[in-house]
């Protein structure tokens, strides 16, 4: 069936530098991708979305790609924040809309 | 202000009983999904609803029950038959379960706790 996997974590970086989150996807057929976060204690909320190849989803200063060649949908962002620790989830969805998550990568940024 | 509401925030279980998760949603969305999170895991679906009175198992339904009288509301139930409840339980609903690009919105969450 569909899966996503994503790089493991956890992930510490310093503020300002440059974030790299891996995620790449099995699917049978032509899925959206989805990128969540998860603050501590909270629910997810939608960070950027890409619903067919090459299209590029943005939200405050983070970007990925859908590359169907690569089946992949990396996560990045220019220079990160303090404020930008969280949990981030790449996630799937096909033409049942049955949504499939990746394990999480916890990303922590110190001042 | 449109959104998912969950609660409790902290629910606690004795053993063998039932206990109820509330979850209404207020941005009249036909489909609403309850999905279970375990440390260090992804999320993984218990029960979808696609409309009123209509519910679908997902991949771990079993110790789980849910209703959908409502358009707002999709109660879920963890019986005593589920022996591992202690879990982060999230709702989360869409205008849609078709088409493959829906965003799904997610509550809050309830953290269910074993005594």
């Amino acid at each position: 069936g569909d899966s996503v996997t994503q790089m493991e974590g956890p992930v510490t970086l310093s503020e300002e530098a440059f974030l790299t989150i891996n995620c790449t996807y099995t699917a049978t057929g032509y899925p959206s991708l989805f990128w969540y976060v998860q603050y501590p204690g909270e629910g997810l909320q939608l960070l950027l979305k890409a619903t067919k190849a090459d299209d590029k989803g943005s939200n405050k200063g983070f970007e990925a790609t859908y590359r169907k060649e690569t089946t992949s949908f990396h996560l990045e962002k220019g220079s990160v924040q303090v404020s930008d620790s969280a949990v981030y989830f790449c996630a799937l969805s096909d033409i049942s809309n049955d949504m499939r998550f990746g394990a999480g990568t916890r990303l922590t940024v110190k001042p | 202000d449109g959104g998912i509401t969950q609660s409790p925030k902290y629910l606690f279980r004795k053993e063998g009983q039932n206990v109820t998760l509330s979850c209404e949603q207020n941005l009249n969305h036909d489909a609403m999904y309850w999905y279970r999170q375990d440390p260090g895991q992804g999320l993984r679906l218990i029960y979808y609803s696609q409309i009123v009175n209509d519910f679908q198992k997902g991949d771990i339904a079993e110790g789980y029950s849910v209703s959908r009288e409502k358009k707002e509301s999709f109660p879920l139930t963890v019986t005593s038959a589920q022996k591992n409840p202690t879990a982060f339980y999230l709702c989360a609903s869409s205008i849609t379960r078709t088409g493959g690009s829906e965003t799904q919105y997610f509550g809050p969450g309830t953290r269910l706790l074993v005594l």
